[in-house]
C-alpha cells in the first residue's frame, strides 16, 4: 500500500531565496510522482510529475523535483521563491502497475514568501 | 479550451436532507475522480470512473454516498441524509488516462448545519 507524508505542515521563506518542501513516499511497486499547487480560491494544478523517467523532473514556473528511490523521497525545490508562489502544494504518490493501487494525497504543505 | 467545471460552487444544507453535487469534466477525458478536502488537509479519494463504470469506489465512506456517470461524461455525487461531517469541499477531476495528469474543477464547498 501506499503513503505519502510530507514532513512540513508550514514553510516560511523569503522572496529570492531556495525553496525546498519535502515529500517522502512508500510504495510497493514503481510510483508515479506528483506535486500540485493550489492557491487561495483556485482548483489544483499540477506542477510536474515523475513516472519512471529521468529522476530529475523539471515543472512549471521553475519548480522541480528528484526522484531518489534510495531515500524514497521526491521533494519540491525552486532556487528563487517569488510572492506569487505564496499557496499549498501536494505531494501525490500513486502506482498505476497495481491494480489496487491509490491516489494517495499528502496532507499539504503551506508556503508563505516573506518580503 | 473549458476546464473542469463544478456546479454548485456552494452548497448549503440541513443535516438529514439530500444533496447532489455535479462535475462537467474536460471534453473526451474518460477518466473521472472525486475527491473530498477538509478543512487543512490534503485532498482524499472517493471513486473513479473509467467511462460509465466506478472502476474504484473504495474511497467512498459509506453507503449514504453514491456517484453515476451514466453517459460517460458528466458526473454526479449524490450524499444521502447529511451530516455535520460531511461539510468539506469536494473537487473533481478528469484526466485522458489512468496515470495522465488530473484537471481539476474548482471544487463545491458543501456546508451542513
Amino acid at each position: 500500500a501506499q503513503s505519502v507524508t510530507q514532513l512540513d505542515s508550514h514553510v516560511s521563506v523569503s522572496e529570492g531565496t531556495p525553496v525546498l518542501l519535502r515529500c517522502n513516499y512508500s510504495s510497493s511497486y514503481s510510483p508515479s510522482l506528483f506535486w500540485y499547487v493550489q492557491h487561495p480560491n483556485k482548483g489544483l494544478q499540477l506542477l510536474l510529475k515523475y513516472t519512471s523517467a529521468a529522476t530529475l523532473v523539471k515543472g512549471i514556473n521553475g519548480f522541480e523535483a528528484e526522484f531518489k528511490k534510495s531515500e524514497t523521497s521526491f521533494h519540491l525545490t525552486k532556487p528563487s521563491a517569488h510572492m506569487s508562489d505564496a499557496a499549498e502544494y501536494f505531494c501525490v504518490v500513486s502506482d498505476a502497475m497495481n491494480r489496487d493501487d491509490k491516489i494517495i494525497f499528502g496532507k499539504g504543505t503551506r508556503l508563505h514568501i516573506l518580503p | 479550451g473549458a476546464g473542469v467545471s463544478q456546479t454548485p460552487s456552494n452548497k448549503v444544507t440541513e443535516k438529514g436532507k439530500y444533496v447532489e453535487l455535479r462535475c462537467d469534466p474536460i471534453s473526451g477525458h474518460t477518466a473521472l475522480y472525486w475527491y473530498r478536502q477538509s478543512l487543512g488537509q490534503g485532498p482524499e479519494f472517493l471513486i473513479y470512473f473509467q467511462g460509465t463504470g466506478a472502476a474504484d469506489d473504495s474511497g467512498l465512506p459509506n453507503d449514504r454516498f453514491f456517484a453515476v456517470r451514466p453517459e460517460g461524461s458528466v458526473s454526479t455525487l449524490k450524499i444521502q441524509r447529511t451530516e455535520r461531517g460531511d461539510s468539506a469541499v469536494y473537487l473533481c477531476a478528469s484526466s485522458s488516462h489512468r496515470t495522465g495528469e488530473q484537471f481539476f474543477g474548482p471544487g463545491t464547498r458543501l456546508t451542513v448545519l
